[in-house]
Formats: structure tokens, sequence, C-alpha cells
């Protein structure tokens, strides 16, 4: 079954470095999400990516985020200098067209830890 | 923001009774609804969805009822197996690839 595939599993960083995290939605999917889940809080929407561009972003998706869909099957969370507040699961979701555009399929999440 | 709410945190159900989860939402502009199951250290799985012109959703074991009029969705799971043991959470969206506002969630525990 095709599933969202997100690496590393595990990001420790330093605050002030630039991380960025990867993922590979779905291989038939248009629409890609980011979303985050800072421990014991509820997972909340970074932004949404659609025909190459942003399609929705969120109050926390500062100047210091950016995504990116460097080719055709991966998409990227840029986090420019890390804070400790960005301490938390990064998740990647994406849906397709049609009748199970609302479905939204995620990955497995990047615990990435600021220091 | 509390636009989603589970007032649940947790549940505990015997093995092969009803488990029935609570969302309760406040935004009526709302028209999908989604119910997903989260593991430790996984991401969040997709259960089950309703659209708001339905009341009812089945798939197996898994049914969503929704009261639009309450703005309140349920999620009964019957019969309750021990590998459904793990926290659900209520997502709801305005449709059409729009981003997805959640609960908190509530762990559902399934004791033999």
């Amino acid at each position: 079954e095709p599933e969202v595939t997100q690496t590393p599993s595990h990001q420790v960083t330093q605050m002030g470095q630039e991380v960025i995290l990867r993922c590979v939605p779905i291989s038939n999917h248009l629409y890609f999400y980011w979303y985050r889940q800072i421990l014991g809080q509820k997972v909340e929407f970074l932004v949404s990516f659609y025909n190459n561009e942003i399609s929705e972003k969120s109050e926390i998706f500062d100047d210091q985020f950016s995504v990116e869909r460097p080719d055709g099957s991966n998409f990227t969370l840029k986090i420019r200098s890390t804070k400790l507040e960005d301490s938390a699961m990064y998740f990647c979701a994406s849906s397709t067209l049609g009748r199970e555009i609302n479905e939204q399929f995620f990955g497995p999440g990047t615990r990435l830890t600021v220091l | 923001d509390q636009q989603v709410k589970q007032n649940s945190p947790s549940l505990s159900v015997q093995e092969g009774r009803i488990s029935i989860l609570n969302c309760d939402y406040t935004n009526s502009m709302f028209d999908y609804f989604l119910w997903y199951k989260k593991y430790p250290a996984e991401g969040p799985t997709f259960l089950i969805s309703i659209s708001s012109i339905k009341d009812k959703n089945e798939d197996g074991r898994f049914t969503v009822f929704l009261n639009k009029s309450a703005k309140h969705l349920s999620l009964h799971i019957v019969p309750s197996q021990p590998g459904d043991s793990a926290v659900y959470f209520c997502a709801a969206s305005k449709g059409g690839a729009q981003k997805l506002v959640f609960g908190q969630g509530t762990r559902l525990t399934i004791n033999p």
C-alpha cells in the first residue's frame, strides 16, 4: 500500500541552526501539507502546498519557515534558524484529487529536538 | 483555538464491547470530518470520514455519526479489539483540500 515517508526520523540540532525535513508524498497525490505536534499538545497545521505554491499557511509559519518541492517526489520543510520552541514532531501529509480530496495521509513524522 | 474538542482524554473499554469516542466542534463552516488513529512514534492513520451532507458512515467495525445541529460527532467501534488501543483524533476541515483542525485526542485502552 502506498505511504508517505519522512526522513530523518529524529533530528537533533543546536538553536540557531538550519534544518531541512524531508518527505516523499504518495506518488499520485497533488496536495501536500506540514503539521506539527509539540509534546502534549494538539496536532497543528503549518502549511499547505499545491501546484508549486503555498495554498495556506498558519501564523506559526513565519519567515523562518519555507517549503519546497525540488523535484517530482520530494517535499521539504526548512527552518532557517531553529528556536527551542521548534522542538516537536513534524508530520508531512498528502492528499489526491477527486472523491478522496479531503482524506489526508500522514507520514511517520520527524522528531526535531532543538538544544 | 478550541474549534474542535475531545473532552475525554482517556477511555477504557472491555474487549468485545462497544467503544464510543466523542468530538464537538464550534465552527459551522466545517464541511468534512475525519477520525485518525495514532500509535506512539507513528503518524496519524486515517480511519474513516464523513461529509456534512451525511449523518452516518460505516466501514467494517467503525461507524461515524454526525449531528450537525449539535455540532457533535462520534466514532463507534464494535466489537472493540486489543489492537484498537491507541490515541484517536477527531479532525475537521472546510473541505476541498483545506487544512485539518484537530482535537486533543482520546486515549482508548481495550482491556482483555
